[in-house]
């Protein structure tokens, strides 16, 4: 079985705040990835990262980061110095190496908001 | 660009209507998807292909098929259109376990 939880349904933060979703995964697996995808008010979603089961270095990217902690088997997410334009659904995603097709098994989103 | 298009942006149909789907992607990717998304409930996968006219159901198979007779093109099919398959559908190619790409959504309407 797998599953993916996005605890926060809704975030509110004021701009300029930093903020971080929370992601939790199960999986038997040993090999998996994990996904963060944007979905603006558009509705396309947008990929920002992919991070494989074995590497768990935090990574960094502008105003966003990303903490893989296998022992807690979760995979936040973080803005720092929120902007309008980070108000978006935000998802978390797991694929499983021996999952047929290579599945994607998402989280139901976190809706963030940013007010100027 | 990477590009995975869907053909109709909004629709409408009547209920009992044979509905059709369309995604195509230009990525020579393997993977096909087709999710459809609620509100509450996030990204529910319906049916996925690894290849051509190979198909695998999803979490919530009910009441749609699909069809892939090319390896760019994966069609989603409603039999009958019913008023509980009124929701966004979003169509996505993958290569293994990379990142997968979307399509921009198609919002159906079933009256």
């Amino acid at each position: 079985a797998q599953k993916v939880t996005q605890a926060q349904t809704e975030i509110s933060v004021v701009e300029k705040e930093d903020v971080t979703l929370d992601c939790v995964y199960e999986t038997r697996d040993t090999t998996y990835y994990l996904f963060w995808y944007k979905q603006p008010p558009s509705g396309e979603l947008v990929f920002l990262i992919r991070r494989n089961s074995f590497d768990e270095q935090n990574e960094i990217s502008g105003r966003y980061s990303w903490n893989f902690q296998k022992s807690t088997s979760s995979f936040n997410f973080t803005i720092t110095a929120s902007q309008v334009v980070d108000s978006a659904v935000y998802f978390c995603a797991l694929s499983e190496l021996l999952t047929g097709a290579n599945n994607l098994f998402f989280g139901t989103g976190t809706r963030l908001t940013v007010i100027p | 660009d990477v590009k995975v298009t869907q053909s109709s942006r909004y629709l409408v149909k009547r209920t009992g209507e044979k509905v059709f789907l369309e995604c195509v992607q230009d990525m020579d990717h393997e993977n096909m998807f087709w999710y459809r998304q609620d509100p509450g409930l996030g990204l529910r996968l319906i049916y996925f292909s690894y290849d051509v006219k190979m198909k695998e159901k999803g979490d919530i198979p009910e009441g749609y098929s699909v069809s892939r007779e090319k390896k760019e093109r994966f069609s989603l099919i409603l039999e009958s259109a019913s008023t509980n398959q009124t929701s966004m559908y979003l169509c996505a190619s993958k290569f293994m376990n990379t990142e997968a790409f979307f399509g921009q959504g198609t919002r159906l309407t079933v009256v």
